[in-house]
């Protein structure tokens, strides 16, 4: 069936450090991709996506790229700020357009 | 615009009691979802709705009911509440007609069953 796996947290940086999140999925075909973020005692928004092959998405400095190769779609960030402190859930949306979620990355960043 | 709120903010609950979680959005969007957050587990579906008038089972829908008599609401029940089913409850819509889109996230309700 499917699945997201993502790296175990907590990840803890200082400011201005390189992000990257690990996440992989098993999929039937190719599925659209997400990244959601849940900041402290809010419910989850959408922060990228990818709806294809090589597809990246962006934003706020945040990237990912679907990699059909290695079924990867790892999240980097150049340079973290203390305000990217969150939890990040990798997703796949599948057949039904129901989302599969990974189990959640939490990111500390200090000053 | 408030988008998707819910009801309580939190609840405690001694078990064996009913109990209703609420649910409503103002963006006319088709589908609905209820997931719980358990440490861990990420966010697992219960039930959704992709249009008014049905409704599906999810991943964990044991010992939970939904209803959607209108677009709007999508409310919860725990018939009979047991401690397992403290956790933290996220409502969710979108409009999934085409998919590849965007769920939209409750604050959640936060329930713990004694």
């Amino acid at each position: 069936g499917n699945s997201v796996t993502q790296m175990e947290g907590p990840v803890t940086l200082s400011e201005e450090a390189f992000l990257t999140i690990n996440c992989t999925y098993t999929a039937t075909g190719y599925p659209s991709l997400f990244w959601y973020v849940q900041y402290p005692g809010e419910g989850l928004q959408l922060l990228l996506k990818a709806t294809k092959a090589d597809d990246k998405g962006s934003n706020k400095g945040f990237e990912a790229t679907y990699r059909k190769e290695t079924t990867s779609f790892h999240l980097e960030k150049g340079s973290v700020q203390v305000s990217d402190s969150a939890v990040y859930f990798c997703a796949l949306e599948d057949s039904s357009y129901k989302l599969i979620f990974g189990s959640g990355t939490r990111l500390l960043v200090r000053p | 615009i408030a988008g998707i709120t819910q009801a309580p903010t939190s609840q405690i609950l001694a078990a064996g009691r009913r109990m209703t979680l609420r649910c409503t959005q103002d963006m006319r969007h088709n589908a609905m979802y209820w997931y719980r957050q358990d440490l861990g587990l990420g966010l697992r579906l219960i039930h959704y709705s992709n249009t008014a008038g049905t409704t599906g089972k999810g991943e964990v829908p044991d010992g939970y009911s939904v209803s959607r008599a209108n677009t709007d609401d999508f409310p919860l029940t725990l018939a009979s509440a047991v401690p397992s089913q403290t956790s933290v409850y996220f409502c969710a819509s979108s409009d999934s007609s085409s998919g590849h889109n965007e769920q939209f996230f409750g604050p959640g309700t936060r329930l713990t069953v004694l």
